[in-house]
């Protein structure tokens, strides 16, 4: 079974400067995808980035870009000037390319954005 | 963009009470929805998969009769939890992926707050 595993259970980060969230993953398979999902205290889940494993160059979206190390099994968040709307639980997700589309969610990231 | 909607965004029911949570996809087909449980300050746990026309696939650990789930039509999933109690309180949230396209991610329902007292 995979697994997603989030090891920074809280950051924080001056507003307009940048932070770097971590996450890991463990699977035996080749082809599948990575999301990151911001969770703000609203608990919308709201997906922020996503990556093909398959896709060597790494994802950007806006200020959020991931630095994807598929050897490493590595997929972290960048967050270049940092908003205060940012601050929101961050979560990590793993899924299957094909077959059952469930995500696999790590523990989650609690990001505060400092004024 | 794909929306989905979740009602009733909060619920508070005495225990022994049955309650039924919806789960919608206003402008395109599912034909797979999931349904999964937060406690506070943790993670989304998938409970189970909801698949349009056929029977719900539940995570280990998932009580089938407790938790029923019934997905009639390819914008319609319910969660209905059965004779609640207390330790079923808990937020619950439901997605679904766009039918007949594939690689498409999860859309998120806005969450049900379920308090049992």
């Amino acid at each position: 079974a995979q697994t997603v595993t989030q090891s920074q259970p809280e950051m924080s980060v001056q507003e307009a400067e940048t932070v770097t969230l971590s996450c890991t993953y463990d699977t035996s398979e080749s082809d599948y995808y990575l999301f990151w999902y911001k969770q703000p205290p609203s608990r919308q889940m709201i997906l922020v980035i996503r990556q093909e494993a398959y896709k060597q160059q790494n994802a950007t979206e806006n200020r959020f870009s991931v630095n994807f190390q598929k050897a490493a099994k590595s997929f972290s968040l960048k967050i270049s000037d940092s908003q205060l709307g940012d601050a929101a639980m961050y979560f990590c997700a793993y899924r299957s390319e094909g077959g059952s589309e469930k995500l696999v969610f790590g523990k989650g990231t609690k990001l505060t954005v400092n004024p | 963009g794909a929306v989905v909607s979740q009602h009733p965004s909060r619920v508070i029911c005495k225990s022994g009470t049955s309650v039924k949570i919806e789960c919608r996809s206003l402008d395109f087909q599912a034909t797979t929805m999931f349904w999964y449980r937060q406690f506070p300050k943790q993670s989304l746990m998938l409970m189970a998969t909801s698949n349009e026309g056929s029977k719900a696939t539940y995570e280990q650990g998932v009580e089938k009769d407790k938790f029923l789930i019934n997905h009639a039509s390819l914008t319609l999933s319910t969660l209905t939890v059965t004779s609640a109690h207390p330790e079923d309180s808990s937020f619950y949230i439901c997605s679904a992926t766009r039918q007949g396209i594939s690689n498409q991610p999860q859309h998120f329902g806005d969450g049900t707050r379920l308090s049992i007292l």
